[in-house]
C-alpha cells in the first residue's frame, strides 16, 4: 500500500517533555510538510522540506524542530518551548515542484497531561 | 495579504439541497486553489482544484466557481448527501518559488440532514 503514515495516533506530553511525531511516506515524494490544526483556525504550516537534508520554517515554527535525513521520513519534535502544543498534527507530501497536490497522512492528536 | 478567508463557519443543508462555501483571497500571485474534504479524526483529502485561467470546474456533484476580478472562489455541492457531512477547507498557493506552501481557509463544517 502506498501512502503516508503517521504515528502514534494519540500522544500525551508531560510538562517540560519533548515528544516526537513520526511521518513516513512510500510515495517517493520529494517534498514533505507539517501542519498544525486547531478548531476554527484551519491548517497552519509548521515546517516543510523540499529535499533531503534541507528544511524551512513555516508560519508557526517556534517550539518545533524537524529533520530530513531520509527522503521517506520527516519527523517533527514538539519541544518544551511550545507552550500550547495540544492540537491535531498533520503531515503531507507532494510529488515534485511541478505538482501542487499535497497528500495528507491520518494525523496525530497531541494532548498535554 | 497571505490570508484566505472562508465562510460560513458552519452550514446545515437538507439532503438533496445545494451546499455553497465561499472563499476570498488578497494575494493576486496565488495561482492554484484546491478544496480539501476532512472527516473527523482523519487527514484532509483533495476534493477538487482550479487554476485562475478557468472560471468553473466540475467533477461529479462538486463544482468550483472562480471569480478572478473579485478574488473569490466557491465550492458548490449539488444534491448534497449525508455522506458529504465533513469539514471543507479551501486553500491557495503560488507556483513561483515551487515551495508548495498552501494557505488554508478556516474551514466549514457541513452537516447534511437526511
Amino acid at each position: 500500500d502506498g501512502g503516508i503514515t503517521q504515528s502514534p495516533k494519540y500522544l500525551f506530553r508531560k510538562e517540560g517533555q519533548n515528544v516526537t511525531l513520526s511521518c513516513e511516506q512510500n510515495l517517493n515524494h520529494d517534498a514533505m510538510y507539517w501542519y498544525r490544526q486547531d478548531p476554527g483556525q484551519g491548517l497552519r504550516l509548521i515546517y516543510y522540506s523540499q529535499i533531503v537534508n534541507d528544511f524551512q520554517k513555516g508560519d508557526i515554527a517556534e517550539g518545533y524542530s524537524v529533520s530530513r535525513e531520509k527522503k521517506e521520513s520527516f519527523p517533527l519534535t514538539v519541544t518544551s518551548a511550545q507552550k500550547n502544543p495540544t492540537a491535531f498534527y498533520l503531515c503531507a507530501s507532494r510529488t515534485s515542484p511541478s505538482r501542487e497536490t499535497q497528500y495528507f497522512g491520518p494525523g496525530t492528536r497531541l494532548l498535554v497531561l | 495579504q497571505q490570508q484566505v478567508k472562508q465562510s460560513p463557519q458552519s452550514l446545515i443543508v437538507q439532503k438533496g439541497g445545494i451546499s455553497i462555501i465561499n472563499c476570498a483571497y488578497e494575494n493576486t500571485a496565488f495561482d492554484y486553489f484546491p478544496w480539501y474534504q476532512q472527516f473527523p479524526g482523519k487527514g484532509p483529502a483533495l476534493l477538487i482544484a482550479i487554476r485562475p485561467d478557468v472560471s468553473e470546474k466540475k467533477e461529479g456533484r462538486f463544482t468550483i466557481s472562480f471569480n478572478k476580478s473579485a478574488k473569490q472562489f466557491s465550492l458548490h455541492i449539488m444534491d448534497s448527501q449525508p455522506g458529504d457531512s465533513a469539514t471543507y477547507f479551501c486553500a491557495a498557493s503560488m507556483r513561483s518559488g515551487n515551495t508548495g506552501k498552501l494557505i488554508f481557509g478556516q474551514g466549514t463544517t457541513l452537516q447534511v440532514k437526511p
